[in-house]
């Protein structure tokens, strides 16, 4: 069985720019759900998406938007970069249902400049 | 961002006692995940709730969800230096597939 997968493990950006992270799901997984992790804090929701489509929204700006494809990946794009978008993005897939569990990958850390 | 309220918010033990830890809410949820993180990794997956009342073990982890659902709590007994990281409770929302985290409790155990 293959884990959650991210890519890349860390990145540099500066401010104003626009990054891409990446995600594969677990097999047999399909919905996957991205977090923010600020240093020293809880995961926080971004939004999660089910069958390409989004499922579900934190409190996060526009800026922040996702895909997923028919493989049951995951982007997770962040446009027009801040200094406080620096954290660790972690994705989770879950196979949707009553008994959902949401399984990690190692996240990617982005450093914005 | 919304998180639920965790505590202890740090913990440092002797190796061989038992620890306690707890997330507490004024939302219902229908499902508790308790996870551990170590620096630079995602959340591990530890235990899975999802019954008000349910009790459930994974070796020496105990853990509960609370009666009224608006709590969990997690045990680990007889601690060893491994169990050292940060321990995350997750909540998932009545109605909603959003899964709110805990504010985290950062165990260090002292051999």
């Amino acid at each position: 069985e293959t884990g959650v997968t991210q890519s890349p493990t860390h990145l540099i950006k500066t401010r104003g720019q626009q990054v891409t992270l990446r995600c594969s799901s677990q097999s047999g997984h399909n919905t996957v759900s991205w977090y923010q992790q600020a240093l020293g804090q809880g995961p926080q929701f971004i939004f999660q998406y089910y069958r390409e489509e989004e499922n579900g929204r934190g409190n996060f700006p526009p800026r922040f938007s996702g895909l997923q494809f028919p493989n049951y990946s995951s982007e997770l794009n962040v446009n027009a970069l801040e200094l406080d978008d620096s954290a660790l993005y972690l994705c989770a897939s879950s196979q949707q249902g009553a008994d959902e569990k949401l399984f990690f990958g190692s996240g990617t850390q982005l450093s914005v400049l | 961002g919304q998180q639920l309220n965790q505590s202890p918010q740090s913990m440092f033990i002797q190796e061989g006692e038992d620890v306690s830890m707890n997330c507490t809410s004024s939302s219902i949820f229908n499902t508790w995940l308790w996870y551990k993180q170590d620096p630079g990794e995602g959340p591990v997956l530890l235990i899975a709730l999802y019954k008000a009342g349910e009790l459930t073990s994974n070796g020496r982890l105990t853990a509960q969800f609370g009666i009224t659902r608006k709590d969990s709590f997690l045990n680990i007994s007889a601690s060893i230096p491994s169990d050292v990281g940060i321990y995350f409770c997750a909540g998932q929302l009545i109605g909603t597939y959003k899964y709110i985290f805990g504010t985290g409790t950062r165990l260090k155990v002292l051999a």
